[in-house]
């Protein structure tokens, strides 16, 4: 059973289009997250949702709207995409923080995106 | 400046050798401290917690060092399969987590 999963793994779009990626975890988990990897492999968070709230919006464009309808989905919408976009965008969730302090970050297989 | 610093490497070594990876981390109220690992065209894995007291696991040993705001990770006896990249992590406030640039490393027959 995948843990963290999202669609599509791999997407080509031309610039200018919109484009949509899903992120669903089975974990039971009240957090999740948007990472953005660029070609130099540094892993930037971009949106962090807790039960369906956002918490984090790292300075993100936006053309970039994050939507949680509940707290087992995270989905990234991003309209008008530009050469720049071209990256490997991760979902991740975890458990709230609780008595547990070392709670890790599960990620997702990633979403390979090439804008043209 | 970025929550948390990393060299990039690459490091290179022999089978058999012992490599340390080390990051800094810039916010002193972060509270939970980790190393993944990230194979080539993966998604990043958890390869250990870092506990204050330090931690081992089996050839791993991981040590942090809250006053400095340092981490570090020390492979014993490193396999071809250690090859990867070593990504420090820190988490803040409990739900945000902060990447290191990852180290790379290339174990050699």
């Amino acid at each position: 059973d995948t843990a963290v999963s999202q669609t599509p793994k791999y997407l080509v779009t031309q610039m200018g289009n919109d484009k949509s990626i899903k992120c669903e975890q089975n974990l039971g988990h009240d957090t999740m997250y948007w990472y953005k990897q660029d070609s130099k492999k540094f892993l930037k968070i971009m949106f962090s949702y807790n039960n369906k709230e956002l918490i984090i919006n790292e300075t993100v464009p936006n053309r970039f709207s994050p939507k949680s309808p509940d707290k087992a989905h995270l989905n990234l919408h991003i309209n008008s995409l530009e050469l720049g976009d071209s990256a490997v965008y991760f979902c991740a969730s975890s458990p709230t923080r609780t008595a547990r302090v070392n709670t890790e970050a599960f990620f997702g297989q990633g979403t390979r995106l090439t804008v043209v | 400046r970025k929550e948390v610093e990393q060299d990039p490497g690459p490091f290179n070594v022999p089978e058999g050798a012992t490599v340390a990876f080390n990051c800094t981390y810039s916010n002193s109220a972060s509270q939970s401290f980790f190393w993944y690992r990230q194979d080539c065209r993966k998604e990043p894995k958890l390869l250990m917690s870092v506990y204050s007291s330090g931690n081992e696991d089996g050839r791993f040993t991981a040590q942090l060092n809250r006053a400095s705001q340092y981490i570090s990770l020390l492979i014993r006896d490193s396999k071809l399969s250690d090859s990867a990249t070593y990504l420090c992590v820190v988490n803040v406030a409990g739900n945000q987590f902060y990447f290191g640039t990852g180290t790379s490393l290339t174990v050699i027959p």
